[in-house]
């Protein structure tokens, strides 16, 4: 069956400009998880939807980072006046919340800034 | 914040041997979850540990949720060359929650 899908695949942007990130989670998946990893490094939390809300969004590091969820499907992630500092892999997950929560991820948008 | 302190950082085997990396966090852990991860991949779910002191085999893999639930290890039996990747492991606090995850341990296998 389908896994997480993830768009771009690859964006290379200038400093400055707003990018927008796509996941297509896993049909029926209520929850999703959106995650940073820089180069050599684990994954960092950014934000979890449950449905179309955001009970935690603690992780993002600042208010240009901003995501919304449409119902219990796409997810957008939107970083506005992009930083070097903010290249990164960014990986989406979704989950079954009955299912012991075990998140499955998409391949990742590989983020360079220019 | 959580922090997850992951070692070995890498290890270097031959095909054949037996690996062992662990995890211990500095606050407990409701759920720990060992991942793969390839290049240019996202991770992938190897084994899940629900109850303190679990044990869970998963093929050549094996992983055990320690008993003050601040810790896990996993083992890997017989490495074989398609074993390469990074393992990560992962705590989650409460159902639903957020991963928190450790930095990873870079295996290569030798033929």
């Amino acid at each position: 069956g389908a896994g997480v899908s993830q768009s771009p695949s690859n964006k290379v942007t200038e400093k400055g400009k707003d990018v927008e990130l796509r996941c297509d989670p896993i049909s029926g998946h209520t929850a999703l998880y959106w995650y940073r990893q820089r180069l050599g490094q684990g994954l960092e939390f950014l934000i979890y939807f449950q449905g179309n809300s955001a009970p935690d969004k603690s992780g993002l590091p600042s208010d240009r980072f901003s995501a919304e969820r449409t119902g219990e499907s796409v997810s957008t992630l939107t970083i506005q006046r992009t930083q070097q500092e903010d290249s990164a892999v960014y990986l989406c997950a979704s989950s079954w919340v009955a299912n012991y929560n075990e998140q499955f991820f998409g391949p990742g948008t590989r983020l360079t800034v220019l | 914040g959580q922090q997850l302190n992951q070692s070995p950082q890498s290890m270097f085997i031959q095909e054949g041997e037996d690996v062992s990396m662990n995890c211990t966090s500095s606050s407990i852990f409701n759920t720990w979850l060992w991942y793969k991860q390839e290049p240019g991949e996202g991770p992938v779910l190897l084994i899940a540990l629900y109850k303190a002191g679990e044990l869970t085999s998963n093929g050549r893999l094996t992983a055990q949720f320690g008993i003050t639930r601040k810790d896990s290890f996993l083992n890997i039996s017989a490495s074989i060359p398609s074993d390469v990747g990074i393992y990560f492991c992962a705590g989650q606090e409460t159902s639903g929650s957020r991963l928190t995850f450790g930095e990873g341990t870079q295996l290569t296998v030798n033929p």
